[in-house]
């Protein structure tokens, strides 16, 4: 049985750093890509990037200059840092977990989201 | 980026109903297409990949069509486990996108 549990600071102030971290239990760890994705209140799914054990990373291009995701491999766990932050960074953020291979980019496991709220 | 398109926004069903959500992606995505349930204050759990494979423990109620740009998830015989926001999410390019979400609510 695969989980996800993620953990993090709720409540930042704006030039902040967001940190979030996620500790993966059950299943393989270096046959996938480890996620990131938030939800806006209200709105859709953003996805943010990701990272295998190997510490290849993909970002979209529209935080790319913010974002910084890490892994560890020894504690199966990978973090996300996300640099200046303001309130249009208010969401709930989510680990995830990706397969390698033909479904590359599907997302099959989640975390449990982390409301992150960014306000002075 | 493709955008993904979902509609409707909403749509009320009654219990028993058939559901039809549509999902259109702004460019070919092939069938790297997904489909997701979420319900408030949960995490959106996999239904649907490769545009038409349903995941591990979906019900057969669920079922995905589609390729190319148009892509359909049905929902045969609502039951009220069902009712929630399902998105559709496209991984044939990076960025990965999802689509807004369509909200099938209790008529």
């Amino acid at each position: 049985q695969v989980q996800l549990q993620q953990w993090g600071a709720g409540l930042l102030k704006p030039s902040e750093t967001l940190s979030l971290t996620c500790a993966v239990y059950g299943g393989s760890f270096s046959n996938y890509y480890w996620t990131w994705i938030r939800q806006p209140p209200g709105k859709g799914l953003e996805w943010i990037g990701e990272i295998n054990h190997s510490e290849t990373t993909n970002y979209n291009p529209s935080l790319k200059s913010r974002v910084t995701a890490s892994v560890d491999t020894s504690k199966n766990q990978f973090s996300l840092r996300l640099s200046s932050v303001t309130a249009a960074d208010t969401a709930v953020y989510y680990c995830a977990r990706g397969p390698v291979g033909a479904t590359r980019g599907l997302i099959d496991y989640w975390g449990q989201g982390t409301l992150v709220t960014v306000s002075s | 980026e493709i955008v993904m398109t979902q509609s409707p926004a909403t749509l009320s069903v009654s219990p028993g109903e058939r559901a039809t959500l549509s999902c259109r992606a702004s460019q070919s995505v092939s069938s790297n297409l997904a489909w997701y349930q979420q319900k408030p204050g949960q995490a959106p759990r996999l239904l649907i990949y490769g545009a038409s494979t349903r995941a591990t423990g979906i019900s057969a109620r669920f079922s995905g069509t589609g390729s190319g740009t148009e892509f359909t998830l049905t929902i045969s015989s609502l039951q009220s486990e069902d009712f929630g926001v399902y998105c559709c999410q496209q991984y044939n390019n990076w960025p990965l996108t999802f689509g807004g979400g369509t909200k099938v609510e209790i008529k």
